[in-house]
């Protein structure tokens, strides 16, 4: 197990609804990233935060938004939540500087209905 | 763009069998390649990873990897498999240019090892 954590580990929200799912990086991991995962599909990358600024945005829009905490933790919001934001959301640690392994966390599995 | 292929849904070994997982990449760079495991209901989980250096790398729970420029492949093999590496296995790549610390993932590839 790595020492990332995440909570809550299910949701359900109802479509036009705005959830926050919580990080906590590894000890010593600067860097976070977050990551969305639909059913049958790899981990797409959404954004990440270095030293509590956003440091690269995947291809998603604007609803999805991020927090970096002086503690290294993090939060993703998602605005007017949509069916198709039904996945699991990963957050992955890492030191900041390089491309070596991200440490995932287990993930938090949102339903919108 | 950048992308990562894994051609097979799934891959179906006999237990005590050697094993391989196929990856194939396109991206611009040098860039870092990563392989991962997802077991049910749990996050990623960190197999092995090649930066520079020997092409064949050795990850955890005796897996291996082949590095191989010219075919821009990255194929996981472990030399004898056993139930409990069934599973969903995903390639990934990152530290290519213009892609900061972001990682690229192939779709997974499901093994099933039988008894």
């Amino acid at each position: 197990e790595t020492g990332v954590t995440q909570s809550p580990t299910h949701l359900i929200k109802t479509r036009g609804q705005q959830v926050t799912l919580r990080c906590s990086s590894q000890s010593g991991h600067n860097t976070v990233s977050w990551y969305q995962q639909a059913l049958g599909q790899g981990p797409q990358f959404i954004f990440q935060y270095y030293r509590e600024e956003e440091n690269g945005r995947g291809n998603f829009p604007p609803r999805f938004s991020g927090l970096q905490f002086p503690n290294y933790s993090s939060e993703l919001n998602v605005n007017a939540l949509e069916l198709d934001d039904s996945a699991l959301y990963l957050c992955a640690s890492t030191s900041g500087g390089s491309s070596y392994e991200q440490y995932f966390g287990p993930g938090t599995r949102l339903t919108v209905t | 763009a950048q992308s990562v292929a894994q051609p097979e849904d799934q891959v179906n070994v006999a237990e005590g069998n050697p094993l391989t997982v196929k990856c194939t990449y396109s991206v611009s760079g040098n860039p870092y390649l990563f392989w991962y495991v997802q077991y049910p209901n749990r996050g990623l989980q960190f197999l092995l990873k090649y930066i520079t250096g020997d092409n064949l790398v050795k990850g955890s729970y005796g897996f291996e990897a082949e590095f191989n420029k010219s075919q821009t492949s990255f194929h996981l093999k472990k030399p004898s498999a056993l139930v409990s590496d069934s599973a969903l296995y995903f390639c990934a790549v990152g530290g290519f240019s213009g892609g900061y610390n972001k990682l690229i993932f192939g779709a997974g590839t499901r093994l099933a090892v039988h008894p």
